[in-house]
C-alpha cells in the first residue's frame, strides 16, 4: 500500500524555467511534509517542509505548496538551474510519530 | 559543522552471512533512525531510536537488529543475509524522535551487495 506517490518518474525542463514535481497521498493523519532532494552516492539533502496548517511555503527558488482537500503537494524550482538535476523525494509524516514515508522519487532533468 | 557519517560505504557480503552498518548523528542530535532504499523505491523506515531506545519499528523481519550507544550513535545488524537485502542503508538523525520543523537529515549511506 502506497501511501505516498509520485506519479511521474521522471521530468525534463529547460534551464530558467519552472520546474513543478509532484506527490500525492492517502492518510489523512500525515500532517507534515518534505522534500528532498538526492545525488548519486549520496544522501537525501533536506529541502523544504510544509506544515498541514498551512497551503504554501516558500524558500527562495523552492516553493512547496499543499492541498489538503485533494491529498496533493507540489514542489515549484524558479527558475531551474542545471544544479537541480537530482531526484526528487517527497516524504509524509504524521508529526506525533516518528517515521517518514517517501514516495519513489522523480528524477528532474534541467537541460542547459 | 560534520553532517551524519555512515560506515562502511560500501560492502560485499554472501548470502547467509551478518553485517554490521554503523552511524553517527550530527552534534546534538539525539534521534537516529535507519532506512533501506532499493533501486528504484525510495527509502523505506527500518527502525527509529532516541535516548538509547527504541521508539519505532517499520515492516522487516527480526533478521535486521539495531542499537543506540550512550554518544547516541547506532549501529544496523542485519544477520542471514538475503539476495534481497542488497540496497542501500540510510542513516539518518534529528534533534528529537518527531514532531514538526524536527526536519530528518540523511548520511551518504552505505551500498550493501549481497552476493
Amino acid at each position: 500500500d502506497q501511501q505516498v506517490k509520485q506519479n511521474s518518474p521522471s521530468l525534463s525542463v529547460q534551464e530558467g524555467r519552472i520546474s513543478i514535481l509532484n506527490c500525492d497521498y492517502t492518510n489523512s493523519m500525515f500532517d507534515y511534509f518534505l522534500w528532498y532532494k538526492k545525488y548519486p552516492a549520496e544522501g537525501p539533502t533536506f529541502l523544504i517542509s510544509i506544515s498541514s496548517i498551512k497551503d504554501k511555503n516558500e524558500d527562495g527558488r523552492f516553493t512547496v505548496f499543499l492541498n489538503k482537500s485533494a491529498k496533493h503537494l507540489s514542489l515549484h524550482i524558479v527558475p531551474s538551474q542545471p544544479g537541480d538535476s537530482a531526484v526528487y523525494f517527497c516524504a509524509a509524516t504524521d508529526s506525533g510519530t516518528y517515521k517518514y514515508i517517501f514516495g519513489t522519487g522523480t528524477r528532474l532533468k534541467v537541460l542547459a | 559543522d560534520a553532517g551524519v557519517t555512515q560506515s562502511p560505504t560500501h560492502l560485499i557480503k554472501t548470502r547467509g552471512q551478518q553485517v554490521t552498518l554503523r552511524c553517527s548523528p550530527i552534534s546534538g542530535h539525539k534521534s537516529v533512525s535507519w532506512y533501506q532504499q532499493v533501486l528504484g523505491q525510495g527509502p523505506q523506515f527500518i527502525f527509529q531510536y532516541y535516548e538509547k531506545e527504541e521508539r519505532g519499528r517499520g515492516n522487516f523481519p527480526d533478521r535486521f537488529s539495531a542499537r543506540q550507544f550512550p554518544n547516541y550513535s547506532s549501529e544496523l545488524n542485519v544477520n542471514a543475509l538475503l539476495l534481497g537485502d542488497s540496497a542501500l542503508y540510510l542513516c539518518a538523525s534529528s534533534h528529537l524522535p518527531s514532531g514538526r520543523d524536527n526536519e530528518q537529515f540523511f548520511g551518504p549511506g552505505t551500498r550493501l551487495t549481497v552476493l
